[in-house]
């Protein structure tokens, strides 16, 4: 299958910083990737749409200002956490499907950030 | 009523059983069916992929999907304690579209 690459895999940080994630889609392009929020023994939770070349698509309730998102190529995809804060903490996931048309979803291994 | 349902588990089952996971859904439009199996603190890794009814068979893994009853099921035979994880399904109604996840159910194999 398709590869996902997410890094870092973990993060602690102090209140106030700002945290960026990078997703790269090692094998494929990717025009669109999506960012998951993961909280303990809960689903998978849409945080946005990430489209290259424009704007992302952001799920209600998910502040945009709060969450950038970045996908300037193909092959990468970038959220940063602004201002982080504690209640930000949470497992952070990127996808991509690895072809247009295609409603297979690859993940990567995921970021957990821990704001202190 | 959530649009997928799926029982969180956990659900413990000794090594060499067969376990039978399923997940029902209320969108009669859904097509597309997936399984995804996440290790903890891990990205999900897509097990199973299936279009409309069917069955489809990937070693120890089969997956069912039965759209008159939305129900979708996911066997593993001869499980092992490396099967332990959390399995998630997630169904779509067309590609390029969302897909909708179930809560997912945590397995454990007791060796």
């Amino acid at each position: 299958g398709a590869v996902v690459s997410q890094h870092p895999s973990r993060v602690i940080c102090k209140s106030g910083t700002s945290v960026k994630i990078e997703c790269r889609s090692l094998d494929f392009q990717a025009t669109t990737m999506f960012w998951y929020r993961q909280f303990p023994k809960q689903s998978l939770m849409l945080m946005a749409t990430s489209n290259e070349g424009s704007k992302a698509t952001y799920e209600q309730g998910v502040e945009k200002d709060k969450f950038l998102i970045n996908h300037a190529s193909l092959t990468l995809s970038t959220l940063t956490v602004t201002s982080a804060h504690p209640e930000d903490s949470s497992f952070y996931i990127c996808s991509a499907r690895d072809a247009q048309g295609s409603e297979k979803l690859f993940f990567g291994s995921g970021t957990q950030l821990s704001v202190l | 009523q959530k649009e997928v349902e799926q029982d969180p588990g956990p659900l413990s089952v000794p090594e060499g059983a067969i376990v039978s996971l399923n997940c029902t859904y209320s969108n009669s439009a859904f097509q597309y069916f997936m399984w995804y199996r996440q290790y903890s603190r891990k990205g999900p890794e897509l097990l199973m992929y299936t279009y409309s009814s069917g069955n489809k068979e990937d070693g120890r893994f089969t997956a069912q999907v039965d759209k008159s009853s939305k129900y979708i099921s996911l066997f593993i035979r001869d499980s092992q304690p490396s099967d332990s994880a959390t399995y998630l399904c997630a169904m779509s109604a067309s590609s390029n579209y969302q897909l909708i996840w179930g809560a997912g159910t945590k397995l454990i194999i007791k060796p």
